[in-house]
C-alpha cells in the first residue's frame, strides 16, 4: 500500500508570504496528524484530525497556522503570514481509529528568509 | 507535563560494538514508540512497546520498557555501518487522547567500520 505522501518536500518562501503544505494518508486511515521539529528541537505535536474533525489542535503555534482536511482525505496546512521562527520540517502521519501504529510521511522542509 | 529525555543525544560506535540508547519520562504511559529516521526520509517506525516489561527484537536491534520506571532502553547488538541514523523514542500521553506523541530530541548514531 503506498505510505504518507507529503508535498512537497522542500519549500524555500519569503517572510511574510503564504506557504500550504499538503498531506495524502494511507487509504482507509481516518486518524491524520500534523508534527513539526524545528531545528535543534524536539518533533512537537500540532494537531490531529479525526476524518475532517479537528480532535486536538492543541499543538498549534499560533493563527498564522490553518489545518483543513476536507472530506475527510487529504489535509492542508497553511502558514500565513510565514515568519523566520516556521522554518523546520513539518511530518504528517495517520493511523486507523484503535491501532496504536502511526506512519510517517517523508516530512516538507520549510525555510522561511 | 509529559517530557521525554533521550540519551546520548550523539553516538559514535565501531562496528561490532553493542551500545544502549536511554529514553526516561516523566509520567505514566503504557505506549511507547521508538523510530528511526534517515537523512530527508519519513520515520520509520521500529518498535510499538505496550505494556510494562514488554520486550521486541528485530535484527540488531532490541528494546524494552519498564513502566515503573519510566524508561525505555534500546539496544544495539553488533552495530553494522546500516544502523547509521537518527533514532527517536516517542511517548503516548494517558488518557483517552492518542497520536499527541511526545518524542525525545534523537539519538544520531554513527557507525563506524
Amino acid at each position: 500500500e503506498a505510505g504518507v505522501t507529503q508535498f512537497p518536500s522542500h519549500s524555500v518562501i519569503e517572510k511574510g508570504q503564504t506557504v500550504t503544505l499538503r498531506c495524502d494518508p494511507i487509504s482507509g486511515h481516518d486518524n491524520l496528524y500534523w508534527y513539526r521539529r524545528v531545528m535543534g528541537k524536539e518533533i512537537k505535536f500540532l494537531l490531529h484530525f479525526v476524518k475532517e474533525s479537528k480532535q486536538d489542535e492543541s499543538g498549534m503555534p499560533n493563527n498564522r497556522f490553518l489545518a483543513e482536511r476536507t472530506g475527510g482525505t487529504y489535509s492542508t496546512l497553511k502558514v500565513q503570514p510565514a515568519e523566520l521562527e516556521d522554518s523546520g520540517v513539518y511530518f504528517c502521519a495517520s493511523s486507523q481509529v484503535g491501532d496504536y501504529g502511526y506512519t510517517f510521511g517523508s516530512g516538507t522542509r520549510l525555510t522561511v528568509v | 507535563e509529559l517530557k521525554v529525555e533521550q540519551n546520548p543525544l550523539f553516538l559514535s560506535m565501531q562496528e561490532g560494538k553493542n551500545y544502549t540508547i536511554y529514553c526516561n519520562y516523566s509520567t505514566t504511559s503504557d505506549r511507547l514508540y521508538w523510530y528511526r529516521q534517515d537523512p530527508g526520509k519519513s520515520l520509520e517506525s521500529l518498535f510499538v512497546l505496550l505494556s510494562n516489561g514488554a520486550v521486541k527484537q528485530e535484527g540488531r536491534l532490541m528494546a524494552s520498557l519498564d513502566t515503573k520506571a519510566r524508561l525505555s532502553t534500546l539496544h544495539i547488538t553488533a552495530a553494522v555501518h546500516d544502523l547509521s541514523a537518527t533514532y527517536f523514542c516517542a511517548v503516548d500521553p494517558p488518557g483517552e487522547s492518542q497520536g499527541n506523541l511526545i518524542f525525545g530530541k534523537g539519538t544520531k548514531l554513527s557507525v563506524k567500520p
